[in-house]
């Protein structure tokens, strides 16, 4: 089970950060990557950023210069840290799991959870 | 910009087939395998399709899929008023450094 955390609200220029506490097993799983996708109504989903436990992680080109992912295997979550924030990121916010090519799922995002809503307003 | 195009709606009646398109390019789902989801209203999206084809356990086989080239589908058969949702197609684009894309989604009104 995934189950993110936010601030709700934050201001322009501020950075959001988010956490998301993963249950039923351990993050330090090479057939797993973790990551972030947001949804809006203007964009859809957009893929954020995805990372292994061993902190190798991959971003969208889009984000990458203000978006930073990284895992806390001691308390099995995944973050994202995302800087000067603009309306435009306004979204919900999913933490995801996704199989490698040596997961049963492979390539595909198969566990999501129930998302955070993130609003950028002053 | 890489981009996958779904149809905005669609819509069927109870028991009905119904198929939605997913159209991409040579960068994206000509090389790369296709993951369809269903999203339930004010729900998050939920696996239906991996692999291009392949049902994660517990899906039900009314729904499958195919690709051909750089076009891949979704077909619900038998419809029922919960298959009421939007469907998004998703794969890994190969340019720009590499990104993980999806489709604006279809809206299946039963």
């Amino acid at each position: 089970r995934l189950q993110e955390s936010g601030p709700g609200l934050v201001k322009p220029s501020e950075t959001l950060s988010l956490t998301c506490n993963v249950s039923g097993g351990s993050i330090t799983t090479s057939l797993y990557f973790w990551g972030w996708i947001r949804q809006t109504p203007e964009k859809g989903l957009e893929w954020l950023a995805t990372i292994l436990y061993t902190g190798s992680a991959h971003y969208n080109p889009s984000v990458e210069s203000r978006v930073t992912i990284f895992v806390d295997t001691s308390k099995n979550q995944v973050s994202l840290k995302m800087s000067s924030v603009t309306a435009a990121d306004t979204a919900v916010y999913y933490c995801t799991r996704r199989g490698t090519t040596a997961s049963p799922v492979r390539n595909a995002f198969d566990i999501w959870g129930q998302g955070t809503v993130v609003i950028v307003s002053s | 910009q890489p981009m996958l195009t779904q149809p905005p709606s669609t819509s069927g009646t109870p028991g009905q087939r119904v198929t939605i398109s997913c159209s991409g390019s040579d960068s994206n789902i000509g090389r790369n395998p296709v993951s369809w989801y269903q999203q339930l209203p004010g729900m998050a999206p939920k696996l239906l399709i991996f692999g291009d084809y392949l049902r994660p356990s517990g899906v039900p086989d009314r729904f499958s899929a195919s690709k051909s080239g750089t076009a891949a589908s979704l077909a619900i058969s038998g419809l029922q008023s919960e298959d009421e949702a939007s469907y998004f197609c998703a794969t890994w684009n190969d340019n720009l450094g590499g990104l993980w894309l999806f489709g604006g989604g279809t809206k299946l009104t039963v």
